[in-house]
């Protein structure tokens, strides 16, 4: 079955990078006509849509996060990444990557990294 | 922007049947998800196209739709149905969640 790995550094200081991957095994992230997500979650709150890519490179982002976020294909690897910038403490949360579809909701989740911003 | 709303918080009886809704507007020109997250997991789809089940899910998980109100409905709630609940829509090219509610078994 589809499993998806988030990977990255968890810990990051106020205006630098946040820089995640996430993983697919079980499946290719070439084919088919699938979404792949970033969501993201603060403790003890709820979820929030980060952005999405399609197969072919194509992507949309949430307007709350404006300019800061951009998502990409690592298609030889099966892989997609989420680049959000001048992070602050606002940006501290589990982020998720999950398949995303309008049909067929978010499935699978990846398990989920914890990223902190502190100075 | 788009929000969807939902109850913090719904408690039920063991066997008893929990009722989550979910309201927004143009959410009825919209399909609607759900999600379970309980503590320390990643969420788990268990509706999706307002009614539709993933393979796996219980049966007694049921979704539907009126108006600008999507439903979850746990029929014969049992302890292991206990978490966060979230819906979910995507109203053109953006994907937007609910405001999540907490199911409590007691």
């Amino acid at each position: 079955q589809v499993q998806l790995q988030e990977s990255g550094p968890g810990l990051l200081k106020p205006s630098q990078t946040l820089s995640l991957t996430c993983t697919v095994s079980g499946a290719s992230i070439r084919s088919g006509s699938y979404w792949w997500c970033w969501i993201r979650q603060p403790a003890g709150k709820g979820l929030e849509w980060i952005g999405r890519i399609f197969t072919t490179g194509s992507t949309n982002y949430n307007p709350s996060l404006g300019s800061r976020v951009s998502i990409s294909l690592e298609p030889s690897k099966d892989q997609f990444s989420l680049k959000l910038t001048s992070v602050t403490a606002a940006d501290t949360a589990v982020y998720y990557c999950a398949r995303c579809t309008a049909m067929e909701g978010f499935d699978p989740w990846g398990q989920g990294t914890l990223v902190t911003v502190s100075s | 922007s788009y929000e969807l709303t939902q109850p913090p918080s719904v408690s039920v009886s063991p066997g008893q049947t929990a009722i989550i809704s979910c309201s927004g507007d143009k959410l009825g020109e919209n399909y609607a998800c759900w999600y379970q997250q309980k503590p320390g997991q990643s969420p788990v789809l268990v509706i999706y196209q307002d009614t539709k089940r993933p393979s796996g899910i219980p049966d007694r998980f049921s979704g539907s739709s009126s108006g600008n109100t999507a439903t979850l409905t746990i029929r014969g709630a049992q302890s292991m149905d206990e978490g966060d609940y979230y819906c979910q829509a995507w109203f053109g090219s953006t994907g937007v969640f609910g405001s999540g509610t907490r199911v409590t078994v007691l």
